[in-house]
């Protein structure tokens, strides 16, 4: 059980190209998932934090309006990076904590490179 | 907030033995320490956590001990083996607090040398 995945697992599109990733929580329910971006390296940095039916809480320096963040289910989030830079490219990670519990599993992670 | 030391950054043993990771954290409200291991191109992949009302908590082949007076927490790996290979990450976070979020040390690259 705990089974998170993401879709695409990677993808490569032009500079000024809009991108959705997916995650979803395939056999659990998840009131709460997080987005992450990870450098080459370098460790997880939390980007957003999406409640199912509100709106993300991003953190400090997260352009709310480059990456849109949606939480429509309980089973599913989906991370648009608008007008997407070369600066984007990046590997990006989801993660959903199950209902009433403190564990977070994370899906396997999308890389995005803008050209 | 919360600030979580690791170390080593790097380490390499050989097949048999045993590997230990340190981490450090400052907020003493931080109640949930979970541990993750990360295979190159993957997502992290949750291998043990502990709460604080616990001092260790073992796994098979992977223990992981909590410290709270010092604020420091360990994972442990004995007989490790080649697939052990990846990068560890250490983790704390004040769950139920205002501050809910995983906060995640800079990783550990482990080797196991065959």
């Amino acid at each position: 059980g705990a089974v998170v995945s993401q879709h695409p697992s990677w993808v490569i599109c032009k500079s000024g190209t809009s991108v959705k990733i997916e995650c979803r929580s395939l056999d659990f329910q998840a009131t709460t998932m997080f987005w992450y971006r990870q450098f080459p390296k370098q460790s997880l940095m939390l980007m957003a934090t999406s409640n199912e039916g509100s709106k993300a809480t991003y953190e400090q320096g997260v352009e709310k309006d480059k990456f849109l963040i949606n939480h429509a289910s309980l089973t599913l989030s989906t991370l648009t990076v608008t007008s997407a830079h070369p600066e984007d490219s990046s590997f990006y990670i989801c993660s959903a904590e199950r209902l009433d519990s403190v564990e977070q599993y994370f899906g396997p992670g999308t890389r995005l490179t803008v050209t | 907030g919360e600030n979580v030391e690791q170390h080593p950054s790097t380490l390499s043993v050989q097949e048999g033995d045993s590997a230990v990771i340190k981490c450090t954290y400052s907020d003493s409200a931080s109640n949930y320490f979970p541990w993750y291991k990360q295979e190159l191109g993957k997502g992290p992949q949750l291998i043990i956590d502990i709460r604080s009302n616990v001092g260790e908590k073992k796994d098979q082949r992977i223990a992981v001990t909590l410290n709270k007076t010092a604020k420091h927490f360990s994972l442990h790996i004995t007989e490790t083996q080649p697939e052990d290979s990846a990068v560890y990450f250490c983790a704390a976070m004040n769950y139920g607090g205002s501050q809910g979020n995983l906060i995640f040390g800079k990783g550990t690259k482990l080797s196991v040398k065959p």
